[in-house]
């Protein structure tokens, strides 16, 4: 079974504007970890942001908040003021079991995003 | 703060021929693990190392193998190489606080 999905293969902002990428995640453990990543075509998987699931507080980093509803195991990305660099694939994932346990990250297929002025 | 380095960028090899890729972490970071990306999908968990020692391993044949240095560096090694083995191969490292940071990969290609 499917652990982690992005329904979004592709998607479209305009310059400026906030764009919100989807996941849920499917898990029995109470807890676990969840993780954004942004990949452009040169391949290097830049982290975004983390969200424990123990943390009461939807994560922010600068211009990434994790929309993170944990009854409907879902932990949207969204990004605000999208600029052309945005551009990139966007990679979901899930650690399961408490950090520092192991760090096997289970991958979403992706949602490529395309940023147009 | 150095992030993590991986080595070498691109590499081509033919079948049947082995290749050691490498990985030196975070500093201060004692957990390295390794993931397979092929075009078009998602990384795929290989191995987690610890310590020294393995804590984890993905759904991968025994030609694939790895271990940790003293350094907390790594070397991930695969033998018998396969057509299918062309890859994007990352290595990540992480402390205690659970965030995973990945380096830029090493671009395997099998001939």
């Amino acid at each position: 079974a499917q652990k982690i999905t992005q329904t979004q293969p592709g998607m479209f902002v305009q310059e400026k504007e906030a764009v919100t990428l989807d996941c849920t995640y499917d898990t029995s453990d109470q807890s676990y970890g969840l993780f954004w990543y942004k990949q452009p075509s040169s391949g290097e998987m830049i982290f975004l942001i983390y969200q424990g699931s123990y943390d009461e507080q939807n994560a922010t980093e600068g211009r990434y908040s994790l929309n993170f509803q944990k009854a409907r195991k879902s932990a949207n990305l969204v990004i605000s003021a999208s600029q052309l660099g945005d551009s990139a694939m966007y990679f979901c994932a899930m650690r399961e079991g408490r950090a520092g346990g192991g760090n096997k990250l289970t991958f979403g297929t992706g949602t490529q995003l395309k940023v147009e002025l | 703060d150095a992030g993590v380095t991986q080595s070498p960028t691109h590499l081509i090899k033919t079948r049947g021929q082995h290749v050691t890729l490498r990985c030196s972490p975070i500093s201060g970071h004692k957990s390295v693990s390794w993931y397979q990306q092929v075009l078009g999908q998602g990384p795929q968990f290989i191995f987690q190392y610890y310590e020294k020692e393995e804590r984890g391993r993905g759904n991968f044949p025994d030609r694939f193998s790895a271990r940790q240095f003293p350094n907390y560096s790594s070397e991930l090694n695969v033998n018998a190489l396969l057509l299918g083995d062309s890859a994007l191969y990352l290595c990540a490292s992480s402390g205690t606080a659970g965030k995973l940071f990945f380096g830029s990969g090493t671009q395997l290609s099998v001939l």
